[in-house]
């Protein structure tokens, strides 16, 4: 079973700030988190990843809550190219595969 | 470029009739794996592997193959395929299984069984 909650969708504004949500409750102390999306007619691309302390990069940022138990990607300004399904995924350094939950789809409206 | 290369993106055959899906990475990863995706259902892992001559079964192995005789290949082998084998497949890679490493997807190839 997947390990994280996401909500099965949201709606932005195009150029407006988009938070996506994701609850993680049963994070363990080395399990990262991966963000990853999937553009319509694509495969899942990577998007940002973190472990404890926020994270920014030139598509993304990621904000981890001190608890750990949830995180959120937040998109500064949504673009129509950003319409896709995100995945937040837990990694850990074992041999555990990566489980994909149903993720979040996001719809930009002009 | 770095890249995974799937093929074919495309294939319509009938049951029964032995296909593979062949993964090609020129990364120099470890970790390679395969995964369904089926609409509702999201993305699912068939197999993987975390080196060569190393492949283990993912959630819904039932009905492929895969093998792993050199790093950079990672073939699906559909030995008689059945219509609920219909599906979009991609394959994905990263350096090793870790938390901290990134995995990059092929475009997908989309196989309907008749």
């Amino acid at each position: 079973d997947a390990k994280t909650t996401q909500p099965n969708s949201m709606e932005s504004n195009e150029e407006e700030p988009v938070h996506l949500p994701c609850n993680h409750s049963t994070i363990s102390g080395t399990d990262y988190i991966h963000w990853y999306r999937q553009l319509p007619s694509q495969g899942p691309e990577y998007v940002i990843h973190g472990l404890t302390s926020n994270v920014n990069n030139r598509m993304a940022s990621l904000a981890i809550a001190e608890d750990r138990k949830s995180s959120t990607l937040i998109l500064h300004r949504a673009t129509l190219r950003d319409a896709a399904v995100y995945y937040c995924i837990l990694r850990d350094w074992g041999n555990t595969p990566l489980v994909f939950g149903k993720g979040t789809r996001l719809s930009v409206i002009a | 470029e770095a890249q995974v290369t799937q093929n074919p993106r495309y294939l319509i055959t009938v049951t029964g009739k032995k296909l593979t899906v062949t993964c090609s990475q020129n990364m120099n990863h470890e970790y390679m794996s395969w995964y369904r995706q089926d609409p509702g259902l999201g993305l699912r892992q068939i197999y993987y592997s975390m080196n060569v001559e190393v492949t283990d079964k993912g959630d819904v192995p039932e009905g492929y193959k895969v093998s792993r005789k050199e790093k950079r290949n990672f073939p699906l082998i559909l030995e008689s395929p059945s219509p609920n084998q219909t599906s979009l497949y991609f394959c994905a890679t990263s350096p090793i299984l870790g938390g901290a490493n990134v995995l990059t997807f092929g475009a997908g190839s989309r196989l309907t069984v008749l």
